[in-house]
């Protein structure tokens, strides 16, 4: 499985933009790049996904590199309930199998008041 | 819909006891994982099923370990024998796939196991 590198921990301050980044140099062509965090006390929560293109949701936004090989989660203004360790996760899409997740350990967010 | 229900949210048991956990996964959700988290990391995939029949196991499921999906709704996962090492946080997680397994998982609260 492809792994990904994000740092352990980041700090922001609540109302501002957050960028959450993550290293993905192995990626292969039929990788997709997913983002779940995990607030205390509480199972991971989907928040977003991408192949090659920018994604924007409710949530978030994605930006991916032209080679693939790095992405960033963009928070466009942190509240205190963004708090939590955001997953940076490659999935393998193959017809009628796998699915699963590996995740890694991930950023710890945490936003100041 | 109120989402992926995990129980008990809370077990302690005594090494060499029985435990079994339950999930109920979204309704019409096809897709039924298990994850085992210990402190300080992420989740650990352990199995999945796709209706009722689970089409893989971790490495990290030994035989004392053993799920179940009957009639592809709810699910169980029960560990025997269990050893302090089997203390954890062990989450259900559903998805509805049809073909690329591409869509978002929901994962319930899951289930703190503490072996003394």
């Amino acid at each position: 499985d492809a792994k990904t590198t994000q740092p352990n921990s980041m700090e922001s301050n609540e109302e501002e933009p957050v960028h959450l980044p993550c290293n993905h140099s192995t990626i292969s062509g039929t990788d997709y790049i997913h983002w779940y965090r995990q607030l205390p006390s509480q199972g991971p929560e989907y928040v977003i996904h991408g192949l090659t293109s920018n994604v924007n949701n409710r949530m978030a936004s994605l930006a991916i590199a032209e080679d693939r090989k790095s992405s960033t989660l963009i928070l466009h203004r942190a509240t205190l309930r963004d708090a939590a360790v955001y997953y940076c996760i490659l999935r393998a899409v193959l017809y009628n199998q796998g699915g699963k997740l590996i995740f890694g350990q991930g950023t710890e967010l945490s936003v100041k008041p | 819909d109120t989402g992926v229900s995990q129980d008990p949210r809370h077990k302690i048991t005594k090494r060499g006891q029985n435990v079994t956990f339950r999930c109920d996964p979204i309704s019409e959700h096809n897709r039924l994982y298990w994850y085992r988290q210990t402190l300080g990391q992420g989740p650990e995939f352990l199995t999945y099923f796709q209706n009722e029949a689970q089409l893989e196991k971790s490495r990290l499921l030994s035989d004392r370990f053993s799920a179940e999906r009957p009639k592809g709704s709810f699910s169980t996962l029960e560990i025997q024998r269990t050893e302090q090492g089997d203390s954890a946080m062990y989450l259900c997680a559903s998805s509805l796939e049809r073909g690329l397994a591409l869509n978002e998982q929901f994962f319930g609260p899951g289930t703190r196991l503490t072996v003394l």
